[in-house]
């Protein structure tokens, strides 16, 4: 039983469109949300995260917004550059302990055309 | 920082062969992780250690074994690999921080033929 869904496996933008990557969850213990980006042959890079007392939170381009009652999180990225090309993993915890893990979906392969 | 180090890159082994995996922050985070990535999974939690000296199963932990050697690496070892284990591993650690951000190595490429 999958807890965090990334149902589009990819997604292709224009160079300076908006980049919308969308997120569900079903456990609603969920409360820590974060969003990792990863380029080939390298590990996961933390991006943004978003905890459930926010609605939002904006870093630069990134912003991610979290609807708890639809258990539904996306990421926008505005403007998108061709750097931006890359999978984006969604990733949720129920806690911020020292036993949290995280949970992750299968990701979103993003690609920016120039 | 070196941040996490990870070794090998490549590996290539023979069903029923064993190997251990090594991993190795210098952040001095209490927790860390291994995860493994397929094609199409994303990433699984294999075993993770929230503190030197403990060691937890994730949700795909048949087949391997961990060691939390001292607080600055963590090992992964598969005593009799089979090809479902052909996969990229990842490991990850974090310090006790409100937002949960895991750092990640470079990770190893492991086949078994």
């Amino acid at each position: 039983d999958q807890q965090v869904k990334q149902n589009s496996p990819s997604l292709s933008v224009q160079e300076g469109r908006i980049s919308i990557l969308n997120c569900d969850y079903t456990n609603s213990m969920f409360d820590y949300f974060l969003w990792y980006k990863k380029y080939p042959a390298e590990g996961p890079t933390f991006l943004i995260s978003i905890s459930s007392i926010k609605d939002k939170n904006e870093d630069g381009r990134f912003t991610v917004f979290l609807n708890k009652s639809a258990k539904h999180l996306s990421l926008h990225i505005v403007p998108s550059q061709p750097g931006d090309s890359a999978v984006y993993f969604c990733a949720a915890s129920e806690e911020a302990g020292a036993n949290s893990k995280l949970t992750f979906g299968k990701g979103i392969t993003l690609s920016v055309r120039p | 920082n070196a941040g996490v180090t990870q070794t090998p890159k490549f590996q290539v082994l023979k069903t029923g062969q064993s190997m251990t995996l090594q991993c190795a922050q210098d952040m001095n985070h209490n927790s860390m992780y291994w995860y493994r990535q397929d094609p199409g999974m994303g990433l699984r939690l294999i075993y993770y250690s929230a503190s030197e000296g403990t060691t937890d199963k994730g949700e795909v932990p048949n087949g391997y074994n961990v060691s939390r050697l001292n607080k600055r690496e963590f090992s992964l070892r598969l005593e009799s690999a089979a090809p479902s284990q052909t996969s990229v591993y990842f490991c990850a650690s974090r310090d006790l921080d409100p937002y949960n951000e895991q750092f990640f190595g470079p990770g190893t490429r492991l086949t078994v033929l």
